[in-house]
């Protein structure tokens, strides 16, 4: 079976900018949860969903936003981008949203 | 709020030595802990989780890691590394629903 797949890998962009990242869980899981991780810092999180309904929300500002598609995929999209905003953002899927989360390979996002 | 703590960013060992990482954390409620591993340039992988029952769980391939709930501690043991288990380990902990807060990860480099 697929694993967890994010597209795309890797991306460059500049400061104001929106980016839109993109993930697509395991099939038959109907929660996805993304994560920031800043280069040396452990991940952060920033959004839960589950059956397109956002479960969670962390400490972020509100240029994050995310949703789900009834196919269970899921955007994060961030708006006027900072600097600060460059990271591995990793996209996780779990089948109920209360069990084991599974990773996907993140998306770098370089922003200049 | 729950909070994670790896007591040592870097542990550098033999190839063949005992390796201990360290991971305390601050919860009011009862937790779910993991260990995660994390290779250059992918995603997170479970190495393994406690959730209830033993308190001493163990991975697939010779890692075991031990909840103290006095000590709020769940320290990672291998008793013998392999150069293939030089990676970042992070540890993290889950309360309500599956949002994990994850600790700052520890570098382990395993040198021949």
């Amino acid at each position: 079976d697929a694993g967890v797949t994010q597209s795309p890998t890797h991306l460059i962009k500049t400061r104001g900018q929106h980016v839109t990242l993109r993930c697509s869980p395991i099939s038959g899981h109907k929660s996805v949860s993304w994560y920031q991780q800043v280069l040396g810092q452990g991940p952060q999180f920033i959004f839960q969903y589950y059956e397109k309904e956002e479960r969670g929300r962390g400490n972020f500002p509100d240029r994050f936003s995310a949703r789900q598609f009834p196919n269970y995929s899921s955007e994060l999209n961030v708006n006027a981008l900072l600097l600060g905003d460059s990271a591995l953002y990793l996209c996780a899927s779990s089948p109920r949203g209360w069990d084991e989360q599974f990773f996907g390979p993140g998306t770098r996002l370089t922003v200049l | 709020a729950q909070s994670v703590t790896q007591l040592d960013s870097q542990v550098p060992v033999f190839e063949e030595a005992p390796v201990e990482l360290r991971c305390n954390y601050s919860s009011s409620v009862s937790v779910y802990l993991f260990w995660y591993v994390q290779y250059p340039n992918q995603g997170l992988q479970l190495l393994l989780k406690y959730l209830s029952g033993s308190t001493l769980v163990e991975s697939i391939n010779g890692f075991e890691a031990e909840f103290n709930k006095s000590q709020t501690s769940f320290h990672l043991r291998k008793p013998s590394v392999h150069i293939s288990d030089t990676a970042e380990y992070f540890c993290a902990v889950e309360t309500s629903g599956s949002r994990l807060t994850f600790g700052e990860g520890t570098q382990l480099t395993v040198n021949p």
